[in-house]
C-alpha cells in the first residue's frame, strides 16, 4: 500500500543549530515528493518539491531536501534554525502520470525551537 | 492575487444542524480536494474532484457531501450524520493531481 511515514512527532533543536526531518515513502514507482510547513492554525504552504533530475533541491526559507531512491527517503534538512521556523511539517507524495491516485501525507512533524 | 479562499475562517453549530463549508479558487486549477485536520492525525482525505460535476469518496467520506458545479467552487456539507463533525478542515487545489497543492488558511469548525 501506498503510504508516507514521518517517524518523529515532535522534534526540538535550538536556535542555530542544524535540522533534518525524516520522510519515508512507500510506492510503486517514484513520485512526487514534496515537504508543506503549516503554523498554527493556518493552511499549508509548500516549501519544496522534487519531480525530477538533481536529487538536492531548495526550497524556501533555506530548506532543502534530499530524495533517496536506494533509501525510498526524502529527508528536509535546514543548516541553522530560527525561532520562526517553529511549525508543523509535512511530508507529502503524489502520483504521476495516474490522475486516479490521490496526494498522500504524512502525520507530521511539530518543531519547537529553543532560544 | 491567485489563491484559495476558505470561509468563514471559524464556524460554529448546533450538534443535528448541517452546515456548509466553502471553498473558491481563482487559481483555474482542475482539481480540488477537502481534508480534515485533527490533533496528531494529519491530514485525511475527506472528498476530492479532478473536474467539474466530478468527485470522488477519499478516506473519510461518511458523513460528508460535495458539489462541483463551477470548476472554482468546492463546498462541502458536514452532515448531521457525521459523528464526530468538530474539527480544522482544509481545502486544496492544484492544476494536476501530481503536482504541487495550494492551500486555503483552513475553517474551525466546532460543534456544541
Amino acid at each position: 500500500a501506498q503510504s508516507v511515514t514521518q517517524p518523529d512527532i515532535h522534534i526540538t533543536v535550538s536556535e542555530g543549530a542544524s535540522l533534518e526531518l525524516r520522510c519515508n515513502y512507500s510506492y510503486g514507482a517514484t513520485p512526487y515528493l514534496f515537504w508543506y510547513v503549516q503554523s498554527p492554525g493556518q493552511g499549508l504552504q509548500l516549501l519544496l518539491k522534487y519531480f525530477s533530475g538533481d536529487t538536492l533541491v531548495q526550497g524556501i526559507k533555506g530548506f532543502e531536501a534530499e530524495f533517496k531512491r536506494s533509501q525510498s527517503s526524502f529527508n528536509l534538512r535546514k543548516p541553522s534554525v530560527h525561532w520562526s521556523d517553529a511549525a508543523e511539517y509535512f511530508c507529502a507524495v503524489a502520483p504521476v502520470r495516474n490522475r486516479d491516485d490521490k496526494i498522500i501525507f504524512g502525520k507530521g512533524t511539530r518543531l519547537h525551537i529553543l532560544p | 492575487d491567485g489563491g484559495i479562499t476558505q470561509s468563514p475562517k471559524y464556524l460554529f453549530r448546533k450538534e443535528g444542524q448541517n452546515v456548509t463549508l466553502s471553498c473558491e479558487q481563482n487559481l483555474n486549477h482542475d482539481a480540488m480536494y477537502w481534508y480534515r485536520q485533527d490533533p496528531g492525525q494529519g491530514l485525511r482525505l475527506i472528498y476530492y474532484s479532478q473536474i467539474v460535476n466530478d468527485f470522488q469518496k477519499g478516506d473519510i467520506a461518511e458523513g460528508y457531501s460535495v458539489s462541483r458545479e463551477k470548476k472554482e467552487s468546492f463546498p462541502l456539507t458536514v452532515t448531521s450524520a457525521q459523528k464526530n463533525p468538530t474539527a480544522f478542515y482544509l481545502c486544496a487545489s492544484s492544476s494536476d493531481p501530481g503536482l504541487s497543492a495550494f492551500f486555503g488558511q483552513g475553517t474551525r469548525l466546532t460543534v456544541v
